[in-house]
């Protein structure tokens, strides 16, 4: 992998549970982002951390970031059906310069069983 | 939700067929992007683009070749399919805000097969 590791590779869970994936990155990093994929779809922006940020919420999303451990966090609380897909973290380097290259994971595939 | 369009979404084709995949988007961003992504598998940088008649090399090398001669357009070409070229390619776009802050727009993708 480009990023480092995501795991779990795949998640299956009942609905009303929470989700959990975790991302590793090697280089420092500008900000980290979570993308979403449903199955054969362009991917779509969930949450952007920065680098001085340690914690960030968005409705039932709640992403950490541990730059000493280079790792962040993707948790996903009382999922739905509707949040199966697949889950991706991406860093931008601080070396990317202006065009904010995305580096990605291999990605997190979830499924939420009614 | 993002504008940026692709098509065609699926093409199947025959080897040494020269094909171009076409990416435009409504929104005014300056930087494009060409991702390559294999079935469960990362996506890879192939292409982006800076803005009109900027063009460069991404992370992954591929035999494809792209244009930006409008902002809103930016098609990628393949002048001789092969079998190794099957894959997901998916395009996008951001803002040319402040440096690396900005969130990817992506297209829906085109599933290419080349028999």
């Amino acid at each position: 992998s480009q990023q480092g590791e995501e795991d779990p590779q795949a998640l299956s869970i009942q609905e009303g549970e929470n989700a959990t994936m975790n991302c590793s990155y090697k280089t420092s990093i500008n900000n980290l982002q979570w993308y979403r994929q449903n199955s054969g779809r362009g991917l779509v922006h969930l949450i952007l951390i920065r680098s001085n940020e340690r914690e960030k919420h968005s409705g039932r999303l709640r992403v950490t970031l541990d730059t000493s451990k280079k790792s962040s966090s993707l948790l996903i609380t009382a999922s739905r059906a509707a949040d199966t897909a697949s889950y991706f973290c991406a860093t931008v380097s601080m070396f990317s310069g202006g065009y904010n290259k995305l580096i990605f994971g291999a990605g997190t595939r979830l499924a939420v069983h009614p | 939700e993002a504008d940026i369009y692709q098509t065609p979404r699926y093409l199947v084709i025959g080897t040494g067929k020269k094909i171009t995949l076409e990416c435009s988007q409504t929104m005014g961003h300056d930087k494009m992007y060409w991702y390559q992504q294999d079935p469960g598998m990362e996506l890879h940088l192939i292409h982006y683009s800076y803005g009109v008649n900027s063009t460069e090399k991404g992370d992954l090398s591929s035999e494809s070749t792209v244009s930006r001669i409008r902002t809103e357009h930016f098609p990628l070409t393949l002048e001789s399919a092969r079998p190794s070229h099957t894959s997901q390619y998916l395009c996008a776009s951001s803002e040319f805000g402040d440096r690396g802050l900005n969130e990817q727009f992506f297209g829906p993708g085109t599933r290419l097969t080349v028999l």
